[in-house]
């Protein structure tokens, strides 16, 4: 079975720019999480949505938002880029029955220059 | 709130031999799943086991399997017959029912399998 899909993987962007990162679960998977991994550090989390709707919110700038969409996947949307908003960014997903077990994707790596 | 600490940053281990790979966790919460994931150099996450904490018995995938102590809220993870491809970022990391299964993060230990 196909995993979590992320693109794009590789992201090279100026000072006050916006990006837009894609992510799209496994088959069946209703809850999507993003995370933000600096540097040599251990995953952050971001934010949730389940069936569409944002399940829980982390330590995610104002600058960034995010959404779901009918057919589950996510984007989350990033303005204002920082120098410190490079890091590699996760999107997992799991089901609401399976909830514990998240499923990441292979990370959009973002520069910020 | 929750928390996890992995008190070895780094660890050594000959091919072939077994190796355990630390974690302790921090929560109120009487559900949570205690998982490990490993980090490659190429940066994908890959997910190797679970453990409920419901389970009584420690969970095993393979070589990988979970020593799982509750009452001194430890999470160890033991390889077996290590691989030189099993070099790479380990994280153990928690989640809770309270805080929609998002997961918390340790420090990681990065393992180097030597030949």
């Amino acid at each position: 079975a196909a995993g979590v899909i992320q693109s794009p993987r590789h992201l090279i962007k100026e000072k006050r720019e916006t990006a837009t990162l894609k992510c799209y679960p496994i088959s069946r998977h209703d809850t999507v999480y993003w995370y933000q991994q600096g540097p040599g550090q251990d995953p952050q989390f971001l934010i949730s949505f389940y069936e569409k709707m944002q399940s829980d919110k982390g330590s995610i700038p104002d600058r960034f938002s995010a959404q779901q969409f009918s057919d589950y996947h996510s984007e989350l949307n990033m303005s204002s880029l920082e120098l410190g908003d490079s890091a590699l960014y996760f999107c997992a997903s799991s089901t609401a029955s399976g909830r514990e077990t998240q499923y990441f994707g292979p990370g959009t790596r973002l520069l910020v220059l | 709130a929750q928390k996890i600490t992995q008190t070895q940053p780094g660890m050594f281990v000959q091919e072939k031999e077994a190796v355990t790979l630390d974690c302790t966790y921090d929560t109120s919460d009487q559900s949570y799943g205690l998982f490990w994931y490993k980090q490659p150099s190429s940066g994908e996450m890959i997910f190797l086991i679970y453990q409920g904490s419901y389970d009584e018995q420690n969970a095993t995938e393979g070589r990988y399997s979970l020593n799982f102590q509750k009452a001194r809220k430890s999470a160890n993870l033991v390889i077996s017959a290590s691989q030189l491809g099993d070099s790479a970022m380990y994280f153990c990391a928690m989640s809770v029912l309270g805080s929609n299964y998002k997961l918390t993060f340790g420090k990681g230990t990065l393992l180097t399998v030597n030949p």
